[in-house]
């Protein structure tokens, strides 16, 4: 069982350009995340979808985009990055019901923005 | 909303020394608490949870009890071991059953030298 799966671990961009860090979760969970970890602040919420087709937004929403095709994955994309991005990324998922509060993370991906 | 605080680190202690860190909440309502755990180069990974007050949670020799009247949730282990050095999150979040916010504290760094 792979658990939650993120990729790339690592990535560097420029300002002004974009990507997409892919997730992925083989669990069957309902619920998926993405939280940003920054020195100092814990992790914020960017975005969140409850199931295929629905995602809602989080705590630091701007300047990221998600889509939910599948219940398998939820990629997160940049659409123009900017320095104050640059940050570690954690995917994370989840049942639905008594076990929605109990999240599996995936292992993140470090994003620096030159 | 919903929030923890929860010690500064570096936490630094000798192989066998007695552990605490320290977790306090602020929340409406009833909320579930929970340590996270994260070990060097992974993602967070749920260490132990309780979901009402003087609620008990334990796992791999830690321990915190949810105390309503200081509201509290202090992680303790009695003997700590070099391979517990990790970055240690408390969080809280509702009970329902719906997609849960969980709100993480700014985490503690634990350093266990032999």
């Amino acid at each position: 069982n792979a658990g939650v799966t993120q990729t790339p671990k690592f990535q560097v961009l420029k300002t002004g350009q974009s990507m997409t860090l892919q997730c992925a979760q083989d669990m069957n969970h309902e619920y998926m995340s993405w939280y940003r970890q920054d020195p100092g602040m814990g992790l914020r919420l960017i975005h969140y979808s409850v199931g295929a087709g629905i995602t809602d937004q989080g705590e630091v929403p701007n300047g990221y985009n998600v889509s939910r095709s599948t219940t398998e994955d939820f990629p997160l994309r940049l659409l123009s990055a900017a320095p104050s991005q640059t940050s570690v990324y954690f995917c994370a998922s989840s049942l639905r019901g008594p076990g929605a509060n109990v999240l599996t993370f995936g292992a993140g991906s470090r994003l620096t923005v030159l | 909303g919903n929030s923890v605080t929860q010690m500064e680190g570096p936490v630094t202690l000798s192989e066998e020394a007695f552990l605490t860190i320290n977790c306090t909440y602020t929340a409406t309502g009833y909320p579930s608490l929970f340590w996270y755990v994260q070990y060097p180069g992974e993602g967070l990974q749920l260490l132990l949870k309780a979901t009402k007050a003087d609620d008990k949670g334990s796992n791999k020799g830690f321990e915190a009890t949810y105390r309503k009247e200081t509201t509290s949730f202090h992680l303790e282990k009695g003997s700590v071991q070099v391979s517990d050095s990790a970055v240690y999150f408390c969080a809280t979040t509702g009970r329902g059953t719906g997609f849960q916010k969980l709100v993480f504290g700014t985490g503690t760094r634990l350093l266990v030298s032999p």
